[in-house]
């Protein structure tokens, strides 16, 4: 695709559930990240992937959180025991490269209600 | 304290005027600094791009990094309507994920 697409756009779920998010980046990008955004802040840095692997998983909350990249391409973010404090916009982007001097673009973002 | 203080606005201008967004840090480490636009509902993409101090100028628009006082700013010179979005400051030492301000909200009024 021409850009980072996201899977919902609107996730809306109970408090307790599980749910998955999904990220396809620009095609032939290694680097993916996830961010997330809650109501009037800046996004905030969840996990980076090169390739499979995660380079750095820093931003995770807590154990409830998880991402795979298994070939490399797609990615998800699984949430397990969703709270109300997990309800934000969850932001990917990818970039050709790692690295800040190599430009990340973003996809529009999976609004995550916990009700 | 934050790593990153930007003031939420709301900021409001008639369209023609200069507009200035700024963003103060603690990190000294910080070396990339970057800002980007995000309109509603969508994601951030990046419109300027500065490595350690000095200015930067694309178009209508002007970063401006002082690392000695540990602030930056965006000129947007002009402003249009189309303008109006929320203004993300973004910046890392190089070898971790940016960090980013809260956003300024900005709305060019015609």
């Amino acid at each position: 695709g021409a850009g980072v697409s996201q899977t919902p756009s609107n996730k809306v779920t109970e408090k307790g559930k599980y749910v998955e998010l999904r990220c396809d980046p620009i095609s032939g990008h290694t680097a993916l990240y996830w961010y997330r955004q809650s109501l009037g802040q800046g996004p905030e840095f969840l996990i980076y992937f090169q390739g499979t692997g995660a380079a750095d998983d820093s931003g995770l909350p807590n154990d409830r959180f998880f991402a795979v990249r298994p070939e490399g391409s797609v990615s998800t973010l699984k949430i397990q025991r969703t709270e109300r404090g997990d309800s934000a916009v969850y932001l990917c982007a990818s970039s050709r490269q790692p690295g800040v001097n190599t430009e990340a673009f973003f996809g529009q973002g999976t609004r995550l209600t916990v009700v | 304290q934050k790593e990153v203080e930007q003031d939420p606005g709301p900021l409001s201008v008639p369209e023609g005027a200069i507009v200035s967004l700024n963003c103060t840090y603690s990190n000294s480490a910080f070396q990339y600094f970057m800002w980007y636009r995000q309109y509603s509902r969508k994601g951030p993409e990046l419109l300027m791009y500065t490595y350690s101090s000095g200015n930067k100028e694309d178009g209508r628009f002007t970063a401006q990094v002082d690392k000695s006082s540990k602030y930056i700013s965006l000129f947007i010179r002009d402003s249009q309507p189309s303008d109006s979005a929320t203004y993300l400051c973004a910046m890392s030492p190089g070898n971790t994920p940016l960090v980013f301000g809260k956003g300024t909200r900005l709305s060019v009024i015609a």
